[in-house]
């Protein structure tokens, strides 16, 4: 089945600890995004990539870090420096422009 | 500051009815357009996309665009319980991130 995975589904972290959200997809399209959303809000850029070993801020890239090694592979890294991370994370890939998202990683804070 | 204004509702109609769901965008250079449909505790799936002025219909679905007011809609005809979620609408220019409203509630009662 083609489409976009993210995992874990549900994710704690400690204060303190930086934690590592996955997403992969085998659409074989090039750009890839990470969004936040908080409950009643819209969702908000994090980073996004267009092309391998190349990735840009969004507009709420502050305490977020992001590798892109491979095309298949964009994971998302919560860092200690993040001191509001409690949301719901979504990645998305883009067709043309169209993107398509996972089926999201809801984070919270223990 | 680029900009997306939904009204969040909720919106309530009865079954059979049609819902009109409305949005407006800040940025002139702003290229497509389109409407995403989220449940409770899920990812945004895509139902309407839209780039040029005028109606595009899909369905129970009828998205309408005008560049020169700004202004984006969809329309649900014969709306059913299951079409209660919250949707979204997403703007985009070339090559970039999409920029989502806050979303609007709809509640379909039987």
């Amino acid at each position: 089945d083609g489409g976009i995975t993210q995992s874990p589904k549900y994710l704690f972290r400690k204060e303190g600890q930086n934690v590592t959200l996955s997403c992969e997809q085998n659409l074989n399209h090039d750009a890839m995004y990470w969004y936040r959303q908080d409950p009643g809000q819209g969702l908000r850029l994090i980073y996004y990539s267009q092309i391998v070993n190349d990735f840009q801020k969004g507009d709420i890239a502050e305490g977020y870090s992001v590798s892109r090694e491979k095309k298949e592979s964009f994971p998302l890294t919560v860092t200690s420096a993040q001191k509001n991370p409690t949301a719901f994370y979504l990645c998305a890939s883009r067709l043309g422009e169209t993107q398509y998202f996972g089926p999201g990683t809801r984070l919270l804070v223990l | 500051q680029k900009e997306v204004e939904q009204n969040s509702g909720p919106l309530s109609v009865p079954e059979g009815a049609i819902a009109s769901l409305n949005c407006t965008y800040s940025d002139r250079g702003s290229q497509s357009f389109f409407w995403y449909r989220q449940y409770s505790g899920k990812s945004p799936e895509l139902i309407m996309s839209i780039y040029s002025n005028g109606d595009k219909e899909d369905g129970r679905f009828t998205a309408q665009l005008n560049k020169a007011s700004q202004y984006v809609s969809l329309l649900i005809r014969d709306s059913q319980p299951s079409d209660s979620a919250t949707y979204l609408c997403a703007v985009n220019q070339a090559g970039t991130a999409l920029i989502f409203g806050k979303g609007t509630t709809l509640s379909v009662s039987s």
